[in-house]
């Protein structure tokens, strides 16, 4: 099955820029999504990138996608204390009803 | 709007008891899903549903049951409890395009002794 890995935890300080890193294993994925999830909340979709694209800015968000490596980022510019939180990456392969697979999560705390 | 909803938000269980998880959206989407986070896990998916009356098998569906009989409820069933499926579990619905946003309920706790 799919394949989805995360490095568990990352810390950098109030004003910094952070980078989440996530690698796959399904080339047909059709889209990338990364999810935030605070404490004791479910999960919020944050963006998303098509598989042929090879970037994507959101205001302090910015996805890269580089499809030969099968490997996504998400740089949150000017990291905030409310930035801290678990963000997962998934990926919805070209069949099934939008299933996603999700990494494993990494936990950024944000220092102030 | 509520938007995704789920009873209970925690519960405790003896290895062997049963139980149902509910889950409701008030959206109108045709699509819902029932996964489970596990610690170092993420989220994996148990059942889903593309349509009331419908219901297909995720990546982990063994030891749960699910129901769609209402297209705003989608329920999952424990008919056995085992310590294994102590679990946050979380329910989540959507509109069928897939780059329609995933929107998730608050979760349920579940311990099985």
């Amino acid at each position: 099955g799919e394949d989805v890995e995360q490095s568990l935890f990352l810390s950098v300080r109030e004003g910094d820029s952070s980078v989440i890193n996530c690698t796959y294993t399904d080339s047909s994925s059709t889209y990338l999504y990364w999810y935030k999830q605070e404490p004791g909340a479910g999960l919020q979709l944050l963006t998303y990138i098509f598989s042929n694209m090879d970037m994507k800015q959101d205001q302090r968000l910015t996805v890269l996608l580089n499809k030969k490596d099968k490997h996504l980022s998400l740089r949150i510019a000017d990291t905030q204390t409310g930035d801290s939180a678990i963000y997962f990456c998934a990926e919805t392969p070209q069949t099934g009803a939008n299933n996603l697979f999700f990494g494993t999560g990494t936990r950024l705390t944000v220092i102030p | 709007n509520a938007g995704v909803t789920q009873t209970p938000k925690f519960r405790v269980l003896k290895t062997g008891q049963s139980m149902t998880l509910l889950c409701a959206q008030d959206m109108n989407h045709e699509y819902m899903y029932w996964y489970r986070q596990d610690p170092g896990m993420g989220l994996r998916l148990i059942h889903y549903s593309v349509g009331e009356g419908t219901t297909a098998k995720g990546e982990v569906p063994d030891g749960y049951n699910v129901s769609r009989l209402k297209k705003q409820n989608f329920l999952l069933g424990l008919e056995s409890a085992a310590p294994s499926q102590t679990s946050v579990y979380f329910c989540a619905s959507s509109y069928p395009r897939v780059t329609d946003t995933q929107y998730f309920g608050p979760g349920t706790r579940l311990t099985v002794l």
